[in-house]
């Protein structure tokens, strides 16, 4: 198993672009998750989803879009990228819900100029 | 809303000193985790603590729930190179449907001295 895995690993934006962060996991795990990690903040989340087809917010939604389509996949969207986004940003799976232990994706480093 | 709190925020240490850090929450939490970041890595789950007062223990390290439900902490005993990254504890935010969000402290930083 490959776990969960995400794409780019890098990426350096200019503001204004718009891009897909990628996330996959192969666990056929129900929740996955989308954080934001900044220089002593924690993680923060952004988006999660409990099933194929359902998602909502998380606590800094603002900018970002997701869907769920299928179990294994959780697209991260950002619309018009600002230097705010400027983060690394992790996308997690578990089993059902928040209750379950996270696996947590490698991370996609993001720079906005 | 519910916020969880870790302190302190970066602990230096020398090698083969211990080393604590704590988490509090507003709010009654279902069940505790922590996880363990190693330096350019992402988090790591170390364990879920789910009973008032619960102790447990994995070598060196030493997790406690408290007994109201609302704070926690990780014990490192005699700390070795390999424990450095950041630790964070996180508790599930419950809602009419569940837990569906896991809200995370600010982690605290360890770096050791050989």
């Amino acid at each position: 198993n490959a776990g969960v895995t995400q794409t780019p690993k890098f990426q350096v934006l200019k503001t204004g672009q718009s891009m897909t962060l990628q996330c996959a996991q192969d666990m056929n795990h129900e929740y996955m998750s989308w954080y934001r990690q900044d220089p002593g903040m924690g993680l923060r989340l952004i988006h999660y989803s409990v099933g194929a087809g359902i998602t909502d917010q998380g606590e800094v939604p603002n900018g970002y879009n997701v869907s769920r389509s299928t179990t294994e996949d959780f697209p991260l969207r950002l619309l018009s990228a600002a230097p705010s986004q400027t983060s690394v940003y992790f996308c997690a799976s578990s089993l059902t819900s928040a209750y379950n232990e996270q696996f947590f994706g490698p991370g996609t480093r993001l720079t906005v100029l | 809303g519910q916020q969880v709190m870790q302190i302190p925020q970066y602990q230096h240490v020398q090698e083969g000193e211990d080393f604590t850090t704590y988490c509090n929450s507003s709010t009654t939490l279902s069940n505790i985790q922590w996880y363990k970041q190693r330096p350019g890595g992402h988090p790591v789950f170390l364990i879920q603590l789910v009973k008032s007062g619960e102790v447990k223990k994995q070598k060196r390290l030493t997790f406690q729930f408290g007994e109201a439900k609302k704070n926690s902490s990780l014990h490192i005993t005699a700390t070795q190179t390999t424990d450095v990254g950041t630790y964070f504890c996180a508790g599930p935010r419950m809602s009419g449907q569940g837990a569906q969000k896991l809200v995370f402290g600010q982690g605290t930083r360890l770096t050791i001295n050989p």
